[in-house]
Protein backbone atom coordinates (compact mmCIF):
# COMPACT_ATOMS: atom_id res chain seq x y z
CA UNK A 1 0.00 0.00 0.00
CA UNK A 2 1.60 3.25 -0.57
CA UNK A 3 1.04 6.19 0.96
CA UNK A 4 2.55 9.74 0.52
CA UNK A 5 3.51 11.40 3.64
CA UNK A 6 3.63 15.16 4.29
CA UNK A 7 4.31 17.20 8.18
CA UNK A 8 0.89 17.03 9.13
CA UNK A 9 2.07 20.64 10.18
CA UNK A 10 4.67 23.35 9.92
CA UNK A 11 5.37 27.27 11.35
CA UNK A 12 7.12 29.90 10.16
CA UNK A 13 7.82 33.17 11.37
CA UNK A 14 6.37 36.13 9.29
CA UNK A 15 9.03 36.87 6.80
CA UNK A 16 11.00 33.85 7.32
CA UNK A 17 11.43 30.93 4.97
CA UNK A 18 9.88 27.33 5.63
CA UNK A 19 10.25 24.13 3.16
CA UNK A 20 7.60 21.57 3.24
CA UNK A 21 8.22 17.96 1.98
CA UNK A 22 6.49 15.48 0.66
CA UNK A 23 7.50 11.89 0.38
CA UNK A 24 6.79 8.46 -0.73
CA UNK A 25 6.60 4.87 1.24
CA UNK A 26 8.02 3.14 -1.93
CA UNK A 27 10.95 5.17 -2.51
CA UNK A 28 12.01 8.13 -4.10
CA UNK A 29 10.05 11.06 -5.38
CA UNK A 30 10.66 12.36 -9.36
CA UNK A 31 9.79 14.40 -11.92
CA UNK A 32 8.16 10.76 -13.16
CA UNK A 33 5.67 11.03 -10.59
CA UNK A 34 4.35 13.95 -12.22
CA UNK A 35 4.27 16.22 -8.68
CA UNK A 36 2.54 19.11 -8.00
CA UNK A 37 1.80 21.11 -4.87
CA UNK A 38 -1.95 22.60 -3.98
CA UNK A 39 -2.95 25.28 -1.86
CA UNK A 40 -6.43 24.94 0.30
CA UNK A 41 -6.98 28.63 2.27
CA UNK A 42 -10.29 27.65 4.56
CA UNK A 43 -13.57 27.29 2.80
CA UNK A 44 -11.72 27.66 -0.44
CA UNK A 45 -11.43 25.47 -3.42
CA UNK A 46 -8.09 23.83 -3.69
CA UNK A 47 -5.22 25.81 -6.51
CA UNK A 48 -2.49 23.95 -7.90
CA UNK A 49 0.54 26.43 -6.98
CA UNK A 50 3.62 24.26 -8.70
CA UNK A 51 3.39 21.74 -11.23
CA UNK A 52 5.75 19.81 -13.13
CA UNK A 53 6.31 19.33 -16.68
CA UNK A 54 9.36 16.15 -18.17
CA UNK A 55 12.10 18.56 -17.00
CA UNK A 56 10.85 21.19 -14.27
CA UNK A 57 8.87 21.98 -11.39
CA UNK A 58 7.24 25.57 -12.33
CA UNK A 59 4.51 27.76 -11.01
CA UNK A 60 1.30 28.18 -12.17
CA UNK A 61 0.27 31.45 -13.69
CA UNK A 62 -0.36 34.39 -11.05
CA UNK A 63 1.52 32.59 -8.21
CA UNK A 64 4.02 34.74 -6.41
CA UNK A 65 7.76 33.80 -6.76
CA UNK A 66 8.13 33.92 -3.05
CA UNK A 67 7.21 29.71 -3.50
CA UNK A 68 8.96 27.32 -5.72
CA UNK A 69 9.85 23.75 -5.99
CA UNK A 70 12.18 21.35 -6.21
CA UNK A 71 12.89 17.90 -5.74
CA UNK A 72 15.45 17.49 -2.68
CA UNK A 73 16.80 14.45 -2.30
CA UNK A 74 14.05 11.51 -2.68
CA UNK A 75 11.65 13.94 -1.50
CA UNK A 76 9.44 16.34 -3.23
CA UNK A 77 9.83 20.28 -1.82
CA UNK A 78 7.59 23.36 -1.52
CA UNK A 79 9.60 26.49 -0.21
CA UNK A 80 8.19 29.59 0.84
CA UNK A 81 10.24 32.37 1.06
CA UNK A 82 9.54 35.79 2.72
CA UNK A 83 6.11 34.03 4.32
CA UNK A 84 3.57 36.39 4.64
CA UNK A 85 0.40 35.75 6.86
CA UNK A 86 -1.66 34.78 3.82
CA UNK A 87 0.07 32.14 3.39
CA UNK A 88 -1.34 30.25 6.21
CA UNK A 89 -3.52 27.44 5.07
CA UNK A 90 -3.36 23.82 4.38
CA UNK A 91 -1.18 22.80 1.48
CA UNK A 92 -1.22 19.17 -0.56
CA UNK A 93 1.28 17.15 -2.30
CA UNK A 94 -0.35 15.33 -5.66
CA UNK A 95 1.69 12.31 -7.31
CA UNK A 96 0.92 10.18 -9.75
CA UNK A 97 1.56 6.34 -8.89
CA UNK A 98 1.00 5.00 -12.25
CA UNK A 99 -1.30 2.31 -13.77
CA UNK A 100 -3.45 5.76 -14.00
CA UNK A 101 -3.48 5.96 -10.28
CA UNK A 102 -3.05 9.57 -8.00
CA UNK A 103 -2.32 9.82 -4.56
CA UNK A 104 -2.83 13.13 -2.45
CA UNK A 105 -0.43 13.24 0.63
CA UNK A 106 -2.44 13.91 4.10
CA UNK A 107 -1.76 17.70 3.89
CA UNK A 108 0.48 20.29 5.75
CA UNK A 109 -1.16 22.66 7.97
CA UNK A 110 1.10 25.76 8.13
CA UNK A 111 0.79 28.04 10.82
CA UNK A 112 2.72 32.10 9.92
CA UNK B 1 -16.28 32.58 -17.64
CA UNK B 2 -14.50 29.48 -17.46
CA UNK B 3 -16.07 26.70 -14.66
CA UNK B 4 -16.99 23.51 -13.51
CA UNK B 5 -20.40 23.06 -11.59
CA UNK B 6 -21.15 20.17 -9.99
CA UNK B 7 -25.14 18.95 -8.76
CA UNK B 8 -26.48 15.82 -7.06
CA UNK B 9 -25.15 15.58 -3.71
CA UNK B 10 -27.56 15.13 -1.12
CA UNK B 11 -28.10 12.86 1.93
CA UNK B 12 -28.24 9.09 1.40
CA UNK B 13 -28.67 6.30 3.87
CA UNK B 14 -26.17 3.34 3.28
CA UNK B 15 -26.27 1.06 1.04
CA UNK B 16 -27.77 3.93 -1.49
CA UNK B 17 -27.31 5.08 -4.22
CA UNK B 18 -26.45 9.06 -6.13
CA UNK B 19 -25.36 10.30 -9.24
CA UNK B 20 -23.38 13.07 -9.09
CA UNK B 21 -23.21 15.72 -12.44
CA UNK B 22 -20.65 18.35 -13.35
CA UNK B 23 -20.93 20.55 -16.15
CA UNK B 24 -18.59 22.47 -17.72
CA UNK B 25 -18.48 25.86 -19.49
CA UNK B 26 -15.89 27.95 -21.31
CA UNK B 27 -13.70 25.45 -21.52
CA UNK B 28 -13.23 23.20 -24.64
CA UNK B 29 -14.16 19.82 -22.92
CA UNK B 30 -13.16 16.92 -24.90
CA UNK B 31 -9.66 18.46 -24.68
CA UNK B 32 -9.16 17.73 -20.80
CA UNK B 33 -8.80 14.35 -18.72
CA UNK B 34 -11.67 14.69 -16.34
CA UNK B 35 -12.17 13.61 -12.85
CA UNK B 36 -13.60 13.64 -8.91
CA UNK B 37 -11.60 14.68 -5.96
CA UNK B 38 -13.17 14.11 -2.56
CA UNK B 39 -12.45 16.04 0.78
CA UNK B 40 -14.41 14.40 4.00
CA UNK B 41 -15.44 16.98 6.48
CA UNK B 42 -12.26 18.26 8.30
CA UNK B 43 -9.92 15.99 6.26
CA UNK B 44 -7.73 15.87 3.62
CA UNK B 45 -7.99 15.50 -0.62
CA UNK B 46 -8.64 12.55 -1.98
CA UNK B 47 -8.83 11.84 -5.55
CA UNK B 48 -11.29 9.47 -6.52
CA UNK B 49 -11.66 8.52 -10.28
CA UNK B 50 -10.17 10.40 -13.44
CA UNK B 51 -11.50 9.80 -17.11
CA UNK B 52 -9.93 10.08 -20.95
CA UNK B 53 -11.20 12.57 -23.19
CA UNK B 54 -12.92 10.23 -25.10
CA UNK B 55 -13.77 7.81 -22.45
CA UNK B 56 -11.64 5.27 -23.53
CA UNK B 57 -9.81 4.78 -20.26
CA UNK B 58 -11.27 5.43 -16.45
CA UNK B 59 -9.35 4.69 -13.44
CA UNK B 60 -10.46 5.07 -9.78
CA UNK B 61 -9.01 4.23 -5.42
CA UNK B 62 -9.06 1.13 -5.05
CA UNK B 63 -11.71 2.26 -2.18
CA UNK B 64 -14.19 2.99 -4.66
CA UNK B 65 -13.41 0.41 -7.45
CA UNK B 66 -16.59 -1.70 -8.23
CA UNK B 67 -19.00 1.02 -6.39
CA UNK B 68 -18.10 3.82 -8.41
CA UNK B 69 -19.03 4.87 -11.74
CA UNK B 70 -17.16 7.75 -14.18
CA UNK B 71 -18.41 8.43 -17.33
CA UNK B 72 -18.61 11.77 -19.77
CA UNK B 73 -20.84 13.42 -22.32
CA UNK B 74 -18.44 15.41 -24.46
CA UNK B 75 -21.36 16.70 -26.38
CA UNK B 76 -22.79 18.21 -23.52
CA UNK B 77 -19.89 19.15 -21.87
CA UNK B 78 -20.83 16.98 -18.74
CA UNK B 79 -19.19 14.51 -16.54
CA UNK B 80 -20.93 12.18 -14.23
CA UNK B 81 -20.21 10.34 -10.83
CA UNK B 82 -22.61 6.88 -10.42
CA UNK B 83 -22.00 5.75 -6.51
CA UNK B 84 -23.60 2.74 -5.50
CA UNK B 85 -23.08 0.79 -2.09
CA UNK B 86 -22.62 4.05 -0.55
CA UNK B 87 -20.70 3.72 2.99
CA UNK B 88 -20.29 6.22 6.05
CA UNK B 89 -16.61 6.46 5.18
CA UNK B 90 -17.55 7.83 1.64
CA UNK B 91 -19.37 11.22 3.33
CA UNK B 92 -17.26 13.93 1.54
CA UNK B 93 -17.84 17.18 -0.52
CA UNK B 94 -17.10 15.94 -4.00
CA UNK B 95 -15.60 18.36 -6.37
CA UNK B 96 -15.22 18.04 -9.77
CA UNK B 97 -12.06 19.09 -11.33
CA UNK B 98 -10.42 19.37 -14.94
CA UNK B 99 -7.05 18.40 -15.59
CA UNK B 100 -4.42 20.09 -18.23
CA UNK B 101 -1.41 18.56 -19.23
CA UNK B 102 1.71 19.71 -21.28
CA UNK B 103 2.61 16.39 -23.38
CA UNK B 104 2.02 13.39 -21.10
CA UNK B 105 2.46 15.52 -18.05
CA UNK B 106 -1.02 16.34 -15.67
CA UNK B 107 -1.89 19.05 -13.29
CA UNK B 108 -5.32 20.07 -11.61
CA UNK B 109 -6.17 23.45 -13.66
CA UNK B 110 -9.90 24.14 -12.57
CA UNK B 111 -12.22 22.97 -9.85
CA UNK B 112 -15.99 23.16 -8.96
CA UNK B 113 -17.32 24.84 -5.83
CA UNK B 114 -18.33 21.25 -4.84
CA UNK B 115 -20.97 18.98 -3.58
CA UNK B 116 -22.13 17.55 -0.41
CA UNK B 117 -22.66 13.59 -0.14
CA UNK B 118 -23.76 12.72 3.46
CA UNK B 119 -24.27 8.92 3.77
CA UNK B 120 -25.81 8.18 6.97
CA UNK B 121 -29.28 6.22 8.43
Amino acid sequence: QTVVTQEPSFSVSPGGTVTLTCGLSSGSVSINHQPSWLQQTPGQTPRTLIYSTNTRLTRSSGVPDRFSGSILGNKLALTITGAQADDECEYYCLLYIGSGIWMFGGGTKLTV
Amino acid sequence: EVQLVESGGGLVQPGGSLRLSCGASGLTFNNHWMGWVRQAPGKGLEWVANIKQDGSAKYYVDSVKGRFTISRDNAQSSQYLQMASLRVEDTAVYYCVQWGHIDNWHRLDLWGRGTLVTVSS
